[in-house]
């Protein structure tokens, strides 16, 4: 049973352009958000993550905006650049005691056109 | 940099095998994870970790067990390999998320044959 859903496997933006990526879910317990990028080969590095608490957090590029009533997040990159494209991965943690585990969507692959 | 250190980067084993997979990080982490990555289902948990000699079974635990003797060292092991165990393999530790996320290896391409 996927708590967390990318329902777009791939996604083709022009360098310079903005890239929309987005994940749902379906535990509203889940008080923690994070984006993966993964080049082949590689393990994921961290991107940007959101608490429950907010709506939207920004680095440089790279927004991720949620909406908790919707239980829908989505990752924004502005200007999209070649370097960009890689598997992106959305995540979801529940803060409990013992371990938090991090649930996974299935990913996006994003290839950003020069 | 906190690093997450995979023993190999490519194995090929043949079926019946017991497998091990080495995974080490030197940041002295509480929660330590193995996923496996398969093209269209993303990364799946197959056993994790909050301590030493603690370990918690993920979505996927069928066919795989681990051992975790030091806090720096998680260790996954295929009992007797099997064909759809080819995948690609990754170990994370951190501390819980929070605004950093955990922190993954280079991962182990395993093929089973």
């Amino acid at each position: 049973d996927q708590q967390v859903k990318q329902n777009s496997p791939s996604l083709s933006v022009q360098e310079g352009r903005i890239s929309i990526l987005n994940c749902d879910y379906t535990n509203s317990m889940f008080d923690y958000f994070l984006w993966y990028k993964k080049y082949p080969a590689e393990g994921p590095t961290f991107l940007i993550s959101i608490s429950s608490i907010k709506d939207k957090n920004e680095d440089g590029r790279f927004t991720v905006f949620l909406n908790k009533s919707a239980k829908h997040l989505s990752l924004h990159i502005v200007p999209s650049q070649p370097g960009d494209s890689a598997v992106y991965f959305c995540a979801a943690s529940r803060s409990q005691t013992g371990a938090n585990n991090l649930f996974f969507g299935t990913g996006t692959r994003l290839t950003v056109i020069p | 940099d906190v690093k997450v250190t995979q023993s190999s980067r490519y194995l090929v084993k043949r079926t019946g095998e017991k497998v091990f997979l080495e995974c080490v990080q030197d940041m002295d982490h509480e929660n330590m994870f193995w996923y496996r990555q398969d093209p269209g289902l993303g990364l799946r948990l197959i056993y994790f970790s909050y301590d030493v000699k603690m370990k918690e079974k993920g979505d996927i635990p069928e066919g795989y067990s681990v051992s975790r003797e030091k806090k720096e060292r998680f260790s996954l092991i295929l009992e007797s390999a099997s064909t759809n165990q080819t995948s690609m393999y990754l170990c994370a530790s951190g501390f819980p998320p929070g605004t950093y996320g955990y922190t993954f290896g280079s991962g182990t391409r395993l093929t089973v044959v």
